[in-house]
């Protein structure tokens, strides 16, 4: 996306193992970042999302953290499950990042 | 409570033919943005509707793209002339406000011969 970049691209993690994805934005004025999975041949949905107001959020064995001072949130998947393989993206405005593909090895 | 919906769902066409791809969003979604997703890349956006406000058209890749929504419902993305790299997977997508959740529609698989 035009004012998102996220990282890695690609990440392969072992069963049980947790991963974290990354994001950083450049409009200081933005309030609100969420995350969105996309499995193979769907449509994107939402996953997690978090407001400026707040620095973390958790739901069940996702989490999305936002550090506004450096213009960064990230996407934490603790106890990754073969399932949890898909292509994940964050957003900024109506700009996406360009996609972490992660894949959890049984 | 249907979600957004698009139509066709698949469309292929020849080379230089004008295609007209349709979203109907969820009831009461003011916004409504369309997206270019090709074969393993990520959304590229391409429009997004507000309302009655001028629509954002600052993704549109050329002028042989198109779009317009009528008030809060249905929305239309015209591509003209269509050629080859117009090809991918067309996502529309509506939320109840800016800066709400996003919620897609299946997309339309375009193909250009």
């Amino acid at each position: 996306g035009e004012n998102v970049e996220q990282h890695p691209s690609t990440l392969s993690v072992q069963e049980g193992d947790s991963a974290v994805i990354k994001c950083t934005y450049s409009d200081s004025a933005s309030n609100y970042f969420p995350w969105y999975k996309q499995e193979l041949g769907k449509r994107p949905q939402l996953i997690i999302d978090i407001r400026s107001n707040v620095g973390e959020k958790k739901d069940q064995r996702i989490a999305v953290t936002l550090n506004k001072t450096a213009k960064h949130f990230s996407l934490h998947i603790t106890e990754t499950q073969p399932e949890d393989s898909a292509v994940y993206f964050c957003a900024n405005k109506f700009y996406f990042g360009s996609g972490t593909k992660l894949n959890v090895k049984p | 409570g249907a979600g957004v919906s698009q139509s066709p769902s698949n469309k292929v066409t020849e080379k230089g033919k004008d295609v007209e791809l349709r979203c109907d969003p969820i009831s009461g979604h003011t916004a409504l943005y369309w997206y270019r997703q090709r074969l393993g890349q990520g959304l590229e956006f391409l429009i997004y509707f507000q309302g009655n406000s001028a629509p954002d058209k600052s993704g549109l890749p050329s002028d042989r793209f198109s779009a317009e929504r009528t008030g809060e419902s249905v929305s239309t993305l015209t591509i003209q002339r269509t050629q080859q790299e117009d090809s991918a997977v067309y996502l529309c997508a509506s939320s109840q406000l800016f800066n709400s959740p996003l919620h897609f529609g299946n997309g339309t698989r375009l193909t250009v011969t």
